[in-house]
């Protein structure tokens, strides 16, 4: 079957940098996405990797290892605002996004 | 408008009653996603939409939901029967064409059966 797993929640201090992991076993590849959701709102677009390595974009960077299934998604430079869930989510062989459950990030100041 | 739209925002339904959600996607998108979201999870897929072609339903849970998009733009998901496992949020996405391409999503329907 297929499978996403990334940490259930994590907590982090304002200022500070957090990486989120994110494993992967699916059917086929075409990329994994990063999505931010805040509580009661849709997801928004973070990030989109498909070749190996760091896609860096402002406080927020994205790192693949396809060979390893694995991903993180870096945040820097914590602000209160970033309290959300963050999903993990991998493209299939079908073009069908598979999603993680997502990683609730707590930040304390 | 500028993104995607969604609605109602919140409904309630008594359970054996039939439910239709709409979506409007950004103009131009040429494909639609449903997603169903429960509390504390990531989306599932339901169906995805190119154009008004329907090219995947396969996660459609059962025959009580059906999905159309008639004119390539609006859609609407359809519940019938509604059964209390239905209650969820029900997020639509759209992009532009080609498959890789991020998804805009709308702020989704709250959907709760009594």
């Amino acid at each position: 079957g297929q499978n996403i797993d990334q940490p259930t929640e994590m907590t982090a201090t304002e200022g500070a940098i957090v990486q989120i992991n994110c494993t992967y076993q699916t059917s086929g590849f075409n990329g994994l996405f990063w999505y931010q959701q805040h509580a009661g709102e849709a997801p928004t677009f973070l990030s989109y990797n498909v070749l190996d390595g760091l896609e860096e974009k402002g406080r927020f960077s994205s790192f693949l290892s396809r060979s390893k299934g694995y991903s993180y998604l870096l945040l820097k430079e914590l602000q209160m605002k970033d309290s959300a869930s963050y999903l993990c989510a991998v493209l299939d062989s079908n073009y069908q996004l598979i999603w993680g459950a997502g990683t609730k990030l707590i930040i304390k100041p | 408008g500028a993104g995607v739209s969604q609605s109602p925002r919140y409904k309630v339904a008594k359970r054996g009653q039939d439910v239709a959600l709409r979506c409007d996607p950004i103009s131009g998108h040429v494909s639609l996603f449903w997603y169903q979201q429960a509390l504390g999870q990531g989306p599932e897929f339901l169906t995805y939409f190119q154009n008004e072609a329907q090219l995947d339903k396969s996660g459609l849970p059962s025959d009580r939901f059906f999905a159309e998009r008639p004119e390539g733009s609006v859609s609407t998901l359809k519940i019938q029967r509604t059964q209390q496992e239905d209650s969820a949020v029900y997020l639509c996405a759209s992009t532009l064409a080609g498959e890789v391409n991020e998804q805009y999503f709308g702020p989704g329907t709250r959907l709760t059966v009594t």
